[in-house]
């Protein structure tokens, strides 16, 4: 079994729609990410969390917002999605030694 | 801020040795790693050096980390159709958050 999982894999909006994307953890650990990728752009830190009191915006937090529910959830959610919004979304976590990241498999997202 | 640069891509035969190059620019970053990315799925780690280290080698993956030219390479022995993917260099800062910046990705094709 994945120890990162996403749902959904795909979505397919409209503007202005509010949804949300899950992700959830088996590993153990504290720290949890969400990233988006575009091409080109590599990936770009939307949110990260350090333990469940614990949330920070990344470098792209503007449109987006998180919630972490437990140790193993984080999910972010697009309050009114726009177009630019269209990418490869990824949560990811990491251990605290060595700051590696485990990512889950993606959802991408289409705002039309 | 921290940047970390590659080339978008590299062409080999199989058989061939691949090399794919990264320049990073935060002098005080911990560990550098080297993530690969199959179509469809998140980036996996492959391998990571701790910056006081010159080399790695891990089975057909050689690391090769220059601090003094903040240049990180990683070299795939006797490269397979397998091998082809898109492959992307980050670095962990030292302390704090412990950011993580990705580079944009090189994609490799082996050419059967």
């Amino acid at each position: 079994d994945a120890d990162v999982t996403q749902t959904p894999r795909n979505r397919i909006t409209k503007t202005g729609k509010r949804i949300m994307l899950e992700c959830s953890q088996t590993k153990g650990h504290d720290r949890m990410y969400w990233y988006r990728q575009d091409p080109g752009l590599g990936l770009r830190l939307i949110y990260y969390s350090f333990d469940v009191k614990d949330i920070n915006k990344g470098e792209i937090s503007d449109g987006y917002s998180v919630s972490r529910q437990a140790q193993a959830k984080f999910s972010l959610s697009l309050e009114s999605a726009i177009p630019n919004q269209t990418a490869l979304y990824f949560c990811a976590t990491s251990d605290q030694l060595t700051n590696t990241q485990y990512f889950g498999p993606g959802t991408r997202l289409t705002v039309l | 801020g921290e940047d970390v640069e590659q080339s978008l891509f590299l062409s080999v035969r199989e058989g061939d040795s691949s090399v794919i190059n990264c320049t990073y620019t935060d002098s005080s970053s911990t560990y550098l790693y080297w993530y690969k990315q199959e179509p469809g799925a998140g980036l996996q780690l492959l391998t990571y050096i701790f910056s006081n280290m010159d080399m790695k080698q891990d089975q057909r993956l050689t690391v090769l980390l220059n601090k003094k030219d903040k240049h990180l390479s990683l070299r795939i022995a006797d490269t397979q159709t397998g091998d082809s993917a898109i492959y992307f260099c980050a670095e962990s800062e030292d302390g704090g958050y412990q950011k993580v910046t990705f580079g944009t990705g090189t994609k490799l094709q082996v050419i059967p």
